[in-house]
């Protein structure tokens, strides 16, 4: 079974600053399963990113993913208030435990 | 547009039985998978079941296997999920998910919640 760490737990940024999420994986993963979640409080999480890098539908650019093996990085360029939310990696039917994004 | 309608949760004791339901709208139902993934309380998501276009092939989260049914009414772009013998670890808002392939889930229902207590 594969474990997925993501980290830091909380990251605390100003908009318009950069945010950098990473996500470590137990083993070496198919990367076509390979998705980032957000969610805010109260709603239900949105497909950011899917196969480590493609955007889904609707997504702004400032979003962007990397990754292979067993390290994949979230990248969120110049925060914009509606980006401070908690953040998931997903590999196939595995989650991480989040990163919490939150306004310094 | 996409929409996702869960319907059927609420209160059940330990050892009950609840059965949620997910409507689909606005994509042809039959052409995708469909995921069921819960979220306790506080806590981050749980992928929980998911089922094949024609219901032919079921997968399940290990902590509900054999507990747990999904199923799925093309003609009623429905999707179910049969739950028994509820825990109190069951207790979460359970969401249903379309999955755009390679379980990616694009779209998602509002969720439902789902107490087990006495």
């Amino acid at each position: 079974e594969i474990v997925l760490t993501q980290s830091p737990g909380t990251l605390s940024l100003s908009p318009g600053e950069s945010a950098t999420l990473s996500c470590r994986a137990s083993q070496t993963v198919d990367t076509r399963y390979f998705a980032w979640y957000q969610q805010k409080p109260g709603q239900a999480p949105r497909l950011l990113i899917y196969d480590v890098s493609s955007r889904a539908s609707g997504i702004p650019d400032r979003f962007s993913g990397s990754g292979s093996g067993t390290d994949f990085t979230l990248t969120i360029n110049r925060l914009e208030p509606e980006d401070f939310a908690v953040y998931y990696c997903q590999q196939s039917v595995t989650f991480g435990q989040g990163t919490t994004v939150e306004i310094k | 547009e996409v929409q996702l309608v869960e319907s059927g949760g609420g209160l059940v004791q330990p050892g009950g039985s609840l059965r949620l339901s997910c409507v689909a709208s606005g994509f042809p139902f039959s052409g995708f998978w469909m995921n069921w993934v819960r979220q306790a309380p506080g806590k981050g998501l749980e992928w929980v079941a998911n089922i094949k276009e024609d219901g032919s092939v079921k997968n399940y989260g290990e902590s509900v296997k054999g507990r747990f049914t999904v199923s799925r009414d093309n003609a009623k772009k429905s999707v179910y999920l049969q739950m028994r013998s509820l825990r109190a670890e069951d207790t979460a808002l359970y969401y249903c998910a379309r999955n755009r392939g390679f379980e990616a889930l694009d779209y998602w229902g509002q969720g439902n919640l789902v107490t087990v207590s006495s």
